[in-house]
């Protein structure tokens, strides 16, 4: 079983509908979740950060941690064709004392049509 | 400014060539990353700078050698690669609070590599 499972879409959508992207983990010493942005043939930009259970808000996007169920969640609002993108979950454990690894989901691929 | 820079943007070699790949990132950050990705999958770490010392390394091919001149420079040198390891080559730097926690790493815009 891989540590962070995500399913890998492609996932269509039309314009302004809402997304919501989603990523399960099995090692229950995560604690820190990231989602990441990534443009075909760039680099992956660190949209969300969360530490820990709860939601965070940034503009048209929610991030949303549940530890007890091992699932964290994207949320997109008003969906733009600019969105299209794919969307890589990451995590990390503290294990103290060590640079932390991420590991990622293998990412979702997003289209939003105009 | 969360910016990471590397060049080239794209690298072409032969298998007998020797080139590098260079990373540059002015955000006072300790902790410097290399990552692989190929295609339609998620970055693959290769290696980790931790103030400066090779911290974490993948049991990545010895034809792959990093270098961290200083806490700003990332350098990946390559030699006698082979066809499979074209990819995108990824640098990404965190201010690696060692022991507090999270590593938010941001990423550079890639060096996509060919090898012929």
């Amino acid at each position: 079983q891989k540590e962070v499972e995500q399913d890998p879409g492609p996932l269509s959508v039309p314009e302004g509908a809402i997304v919501s992207l989603n990523c399960t983990y099995s090692n229950s010493a995560f604690q820190y979740f990231m989602w990441y942005r990534q443009y075909s043939r760039k680099g992956p930009e660190l949209l969300m950060y969360t530490y820990s259970s709860g939601n965070k808000e940034d503009g048209r996007f929610t991030a949303q941690v549940d530890k007890s169920s091992k699932y964290i969640s994207l949320f997109i609002r008003d969906s733009q064709p600019s969105d299209s993108a794919t969307y890589l979950c990451a995590m990390s454990a503290n294990y103290g004392g060590a640079t932390n690894k991420l590991i990622f989901g293998t990412g979702t691929l997003l289209a939003v049509q105009p | 400014d969360t910016e990471v820079t590397q060049t080239p943007k794209h690298l072409v070699m032969g298998m007998t060539n020797k080139k590098s790949l260079k990373c540059e990132q002015h955000m006072g950050h300790r902790a410097m990353y290399w990552y692989k990705q190929k295609a339609k999958k998620p970055p693959e770490l290769m290696f980790v700078y931790s103030y400066e010392k090779l911290s974490i390394n993948e049991s990545v091919p010895s034809r792959f050698s990093p270098e961290c001149p200083n806490s700003s420079l990332l350098n990946l040198h390559l030699h006698a690669l082979q066809p499979e390891d074209s990819a995108l080559y990824l640098c990404a730097s965190s201010q690696d609070l060692s022991g507090r926690g999270a590593d938010t790493q941001y990423f550079g815009p890639g060096t996509r590599l060919t090898v012929l």
